[in-house]
């Protein structure tokens, strides 16, 4: 069966720590990812999308790996900060034109000061 | 631009009623995609849009929801009659014309409860 699980429901760390979250899935084939964030009573907003052939990506302190092989995404927050936590979302992007998308459940992250 | 516009932002009704929820996409966006969250399933696309037509409701139950898009800045998701399993959050989202590897665009969710 197809799947897509991201590791943990929750991920509680401290400010100034790394956090790292993590997508897996089976049985897909995906023409890239994008990680979301959503906060509490919101939509998803778009944070980085990474292409098959990219191993890492970055942006600000944010990082993506896509690892095909093991049909894996890391995504990390380095120096973590309280305002990061919220929900983050991983999606499969079956096509390239964006349309089918597969979303994870999300890792809930809290970062405590 | 103010992003997707989606209203109501909260909607209680009773089992067998009639729900209409409305989505304005961002201008300019030809695609439109209207999803439903939970905490059990995650987000689910329902149905997408390109250029008001749809393109994918294999996700929707069509017995009881419709979904329609008259011009390229409304649409409307219409649940009739409503169940209590249709409790969950609905979000519209739209993208811009398909030129590789777009990012979608959500609204805030209308956060529906069927008593």
């Amino acid at each position: 069966s197809q799947k897509i699980e991201q590791n943990s429901e929750a991920l509680n760390i401290q400010e100034g720590k790394t956090a790292t979250l993590t997508c897996n899935y089976t049985n897909y084939s995906p023409a890239y990812l994008q990680w979301y964030r959503q906060d509490p009573g919101r939509g998803p907003v778009f944070l980085l999308l990474i292409r098959e052939n990219e191993k890492e990506k970055r942006k600000e302190r944010l990082k993506v790996t896509f690892d095909t092989t093991l049909k894996q995404s890391l995504f990390h927050i380095t120096a973590s900060q309280p305002a990061d936590s919220a929900t983050y979302l991983c999606a499969l992007v079956l096509n390239q034109a964006g349309t089918a998308l597969i979303f994870g459940k999300g890792t809930t992250l809290s970062v405590s000061s | 631009d103010a992003g997707v516009i989606q209203s109501p932002r909260h909607e209680v009704t009773e089992m067998g009623q009639e729900v209409t929820l409305r989505c304005k996409p961002i201008s300019g966006h030809d695609y439109l995609f209207w999803y439903r969250q939970t905490m059990m399933q995650g987000l689910e696309l329902l149905v997408y849009f390109n250029n008001k037509a749809v393109m994918d409701d294999s996700g929707m139950p069509k017995d009881r929801f419709s979904a329609k898009m008259p011009n390229a800045s409304f649409s409307t998701l219409k649940i009739q009659p409503s169940e209590p399993r249709d409790s969950a959050v609905y979000f519209c989202a739209s993208s811009p014309p398909a030129g590789g590897m777009e990012t979608q665009y959500f609204g805030p969710g209308t956060r529906l409860l069927v008593l």
